[in-house]
């Protein structure tokens, strides 16, 4: 079955460095991924999600991911992040042997941004 | 416009009492979700509806956990004999319902403490 991996619990780093969420996946057929933010007492956001195409994917906040499919690896990216990007992200897949919507999670990374 | 809500955002209750958690998800969204999310983990899907019906209940864990979307908008997650391993953040999320690879929409999750 489609699972996500999130080898990172935390990452620290300081505002205006370059971060690199990792993600890798597990599947073989076809993969849907998304990644999702979730700010303290806020809900889920969608930041981007890679369903075909352009192995390139850019997202809201000036963050992007790749799917790398010979690495099996969706990893998030921002080339200078702010204090107010500090969050729990979650990588997620799409579980395509239904006919739904069921996504899959990974445990999370929470991003520190400190200055 | 309004997003999905949830109430009440807190719950404590006692073990063994009946607990319903409320979703009212965004206007027109036909499909609604509800996962569960431990502490230190990412979100777990429980089940999912299109319209009125149930049309994946298979992530509830047992029978004590049961939902219901009587006229396709407002859901009810109910748990009966609540033990102290229900406790966790109870997420609600909905989508258009057109498309398996639609964006889901998250609610802020409603915390239930079971003492």
């Amino acid at each position: 079955a489609q699972s996500v991996t999130q080898l990172d619990s935390q990452v620290p780093v300081f505002e205006e460095a370059p971060v690199e969420l990792r993600c890798n996946y597990s599947s073989s057929v076809s993969v849907y991924l998304f990644w999702y933010v979730q700010y303290p007492n806020q809900g889920l956001q969608l930041l981007l999600k890679y369903l075909s195409g352009s192995t390139l994917v850019k997202g809201i906040n000036g963050f992007e991911a790749e799917f790398n499919k010979s690495q099996t690896s969706f990893h998030l990216r921002k080339p200078s992040v702010h204090i107010s990007d500090t969050a729990e992200y979650f990588c997620a897949c799409l579980r395509t042997n239904t006919g739904f919507q069921k996504l899959v999670f990974g445990t999370g990374t929470r991003l520190l941004v400190s200055p | 416009g309004a997003g999905v809500s949830q109430t009440p955002s807190n719950k404590v209750t006692e073990k063994g009492k009946y607990v319903e958690l409320r979703c009212d998800p965004i206007s027109g969204h036909t499909a609604l979700y509800w996962y569960r999310q431990s502490l230190g983990q990412g979100p777990e899907f429980l089940i999912y509806f299109q319209g009125t019906g149930a049309a994946d209940d298979s992530g509830l864990p047992n029978d004590r956990f049961f939902a219901v979307r009587p006229e396709g908008s407002v859901s009810t997650l109910k748990i009966q004999r609540t033990e102290r391993g229900d406790s966790a953040v109870y997420l609600c999320a909905s989508s258009l319902g057109l498309d398996r690879y639609e964006t889901q929409y998250f609610g802020p999750g409603t915390r239930l403490l079971v003492l």
